[in-house]
């Protein structure tokens, strides 16, 4: 299985600012997506990192709100960017496991809550 | 863009009493899958089902892939109070792309 770190854990945010979140696996991974789990809902996909060339984004997900950084195959950052608090969430990141059953391991997420 | 739901959206049950959380699809999957997530956790992979009509058990736990390979179903045995978290189905978009259900979650009473 893929050990995967999410940093910050959890943040308050001020409406206005941005905030990157971390993504660090334990291993070579070539796609990495991110996850938005609004309070109480599902998951939605927000994008697809991959290692060098840009992220592909989701319908209603644009580049500009949610930059994605992938500078190695072991690391991701999404940026939040000018938050309002409806972007309160936990975000996730997510990867491939390495058997390629489709089987998909977690961070354990970022709890972003915005003021 | 796809759409997957599932019902019910709450379930309350004794411990010991069965539960079912059912996953519908508009249109015909290539495979389906179920993460579990406890409160305050992370989903987690418990399985993947890829034929029509396939049935797996892990232990009280029973999936199901529908014959038309439209909808799932996820049947727990004699709930605990370890089952307790919302399940979530999970369809193939493209790749290692995956649409989430709504996910149903499930509280335990003891």
């Amino acid at each position: 299985s893929a050990v995967i770190s999410q940093k910050p854990s959890r943040d308050i945010c001020q409406r206005g600012t941005s905030l990157t979140i971390q993504c660090q696996v334990d291993s070579q991974v070539t796609m990495m997506f991110w996850y938005r789990q609004q309070p109480g809902q599902s998951l939605t996909l927000i994008a697809t990192a991959n290692q060098g060339s840009e992220a592909t984004y989701e319908s209603g997900f644009v580049i500009d709100k949610f930059p994605i950084s992938r500078p190695n195959l072991t690391f991701s950052t999404l940026t939040v960017s000018n938050m309002s608090p409806e972007d309160s969430s936990i975000y996730l990141c997510s990867v491939p496991g390495p058997t390629n059953t489709g089987e998909l391991f977690f961070g354990e997420g970022s709890r972003l809550t915005v003021l | 863009g796809q759409q997957v739901m599932q019902i019910p959206q709450y379930q309350h049950v004794q411990e010991g009493e069965d539960f079912t959380t059912y996953c519908n699809s508009s249109t015909t999957l290539s495979n389906i899958q179920w993460y579990k997530q406890r409160p305050g956790g992370h989903p987690v992979f418990l399985i993947q089902l890829v034929k029509s009509g396939e049935v797996k058990k892990q232990k009280r736990l029973t999936f199901q892939f529908g014959e038309a390979k439209k909808n799932s179903s996820l049947h727990i045995t004699a709930t605990q109070t370890t089952d307790v978290g919302t399940y979530f189905c999970a369809a193939r978009k493209n790749g290692n792309q995956f649409y989430f259900g709504t996910g149903t979650s499930l509280t335990v009473i003891p």
